[in-house]
């Protein structure tokens, strides 16, 4: 089987422009994390969702990030406008719900995006 | 709060030694699970192992092994016959239980270790 997607897997922008990052979990998955990697603050949790709903966001930087999930096989991350300290690699991962609960098993990563931001 | 701490920033071993590297950890959770990951240095992130609060087993896959120990907060993982494959950066992560409340379901994961195998 597939493992996640990411797109694409290296974007340079310049300052002020919308960077927008996508996401293919593993099929059947239920969970979909979008996560932050850079050297200061190593790997944060961004957001999640749960069957496409938005469930904590509260990792979400500032107003110039957003994320959709408009069906279970697609998530983007959006930036607008970007700015130079936005670089970082940003990670999709996918997990699926345990049996009976609220929640997630083992989380599976994507290759990850790496965003500079000039 | 929850907290991962990998006190060991650097290791470099030579080849085929047996290493081992550290992760304690703080929740105040009776339920959380543990994990390793591995990320080598073409970036992505690759999950080696997940532990429930409740299983204390010792596990050994291959060359591979994790002690949890609950009594000192710690899971380490042990890598025999250390090869260069190995070499990477390797992550332990904490979540909680706890369904749809903020912060579950969230991977806290350590400062990681960076794992140097000289041939």
């Amino acid at each position: 089987d597939a493992g996640v997607i990411q797109s694409p897997r290296h974007e340079v922008t310049e300052m002020g422009q919308e960077v927008t990052l996508r996401c293919k979990p593993i099929s059947g998955h239920d969970y979909l994390f979008w996560y932050r990697q850079t050297m200061m603050r190593g790997l944060e949790l961004l957001i999640y969702f749960n069957n496409n709903v938005p469930i904590d966001d509260s990792g979400m930087p500032e107003d110039r990030f957003s994320a959709k999930m408009p069906n279970a096989s697609f998530s983007t991350l959006k930036i607008q406008p970007s700015e130079p300290r936005d670089s970082a690699v940003y990670f999709c991962a996918s997990s699926r719900q345990m049996r009976g609960t609220f929640e997630s098993e083992t989380q599976y990563f994507g290759p990850g995006t790496r965003l500079l931001v000039l | 709060a929850q907290k991962v701490t990998q006190a060991q920033t650097e290791i470099s071993v030579v080849e085929k030694e047996d290493v081992t590297l550290d992760c304690v950890y703080e929740t105040r959770d009776t339920t959380y699970y543990l994990f390793w990951y591995k990320q080598p240095p073409s970036g992505e992130l690759v999950f080696l192992i997940r532990r429930n609060s409740f299983d204390e087993q010792n596990e050994i896959s291959g060359r591979y092994s994790w002690n949890f120990q609950k009594s000192t907060s710690s899971f380490n993982f042990t890598i025999t016959a250390s090869q260069v494959v190995d070499s990477a950066v390797y992550f332990c992560a904490l979540s909680q239980e706890g369904g749809h409340q903020t912060g579950a379901n969230n991977l806290f994961f350590g400062t990681g270790t960076r794992l140097t195998v000289i041939p």
